[in-house]
């Protein structure tokens, strides 16, 4: 158990919906990851908080939105769903942004848009 | 561009029969190279991070060492339970993690 919680474990929606996913990161942990895997794309870095301050962007569709909270759980907002979208999504928190500080993934959530 | 090359994509090995992952990479500025173990349906979980040339960390069965332009997960005598994905990431300045595509490895007994 990595100490980050993720949920729903499965969410099955429809297309042009809206879903938002939760994360709980590591006790200690002020740097919340997330990030998104599909089959053919590998794992893809889509935003980076750190204590409540988006810290950095990747791959991010303008439909995704994120925030951190002051309690420091993370959630990652997907509007205007699209077939596409069907993926795992993982959160990663680490102690400190950048560096070279490990980050440790929760067990994910798998979007299945239908 | 930075990028994170893995081989083979897939690798089968018999119970005990020793192999080695690859892992290039082309980074400007690395800050440290990662390894990690991922399940079906689960979430990586980490298992060495290398920072330098020539640095080598073992973890049972497992090596993981560190070039200038690739790293090598050496696995020996390999289990059934050893079966996973390996993924290996770069970690580029402050806060950019790229992660390769994966070696699928299948241990038959």
């Amino acid at each position: 158990d990595s100490g980050v919680t993720q949920t729903p474990k499965h969410l099955i929606t429809a297309t042009g919906q809206r879903v938002t996913l939760r994360c709980s990161p590591r006790s200690g942990d002020l740097s919340v990851y997330w990030y998104q895997q599909s089959l053919d794309q590998g794992l893809q870095f889509l935003i980076q908080y750190y204590n409540g301050e988006e810290r950095a962007k990747g791959n991010i569709l303008e439909r995704f939105s994120a925030q951190q909270f002051p309690d420091l759980h993370s959630e990652l907002n997907l509007s205007s769903l699209e077939l596409g979208d069907s993926a795992l999504y993982f959160c990663a928190s680490s102690v400190a942004p950048g560096g070279t500080n490990i980050q440790y993934f929760g067990a994910g959530t798998r979007l299945s848009v239908l | 561009e930075d990028q994170v090359t893995q081989s083979p994509e897939a690798l089968r090995l018999q119970e005990g029969e020793s192999s080695s992952l690859n892992c290039s990479y082309t980074v400007s500025g690395l800050r440290g190279l990662f390894w990690y173990r991922q399940d079906p349906g689960k979430g990586p979980e980490f298992l060495f991070t290398l920072y330098s040339a020539g640095e080598e960390k073992e973890k049972e069965r497992l090596k993981a060492t560190l070039t200038k332009k690739e790293s090598f997960l050496h696995i020996t005598a390999p289990k059934p339970e050893d079966s996973a994905t390996y993924l290996c990431a770069v970690q580029v300045g402050n806060n950019d993690m790229r992660f390769g595509a994966g070696t699928r490895l299948t241990v038959k007994p």
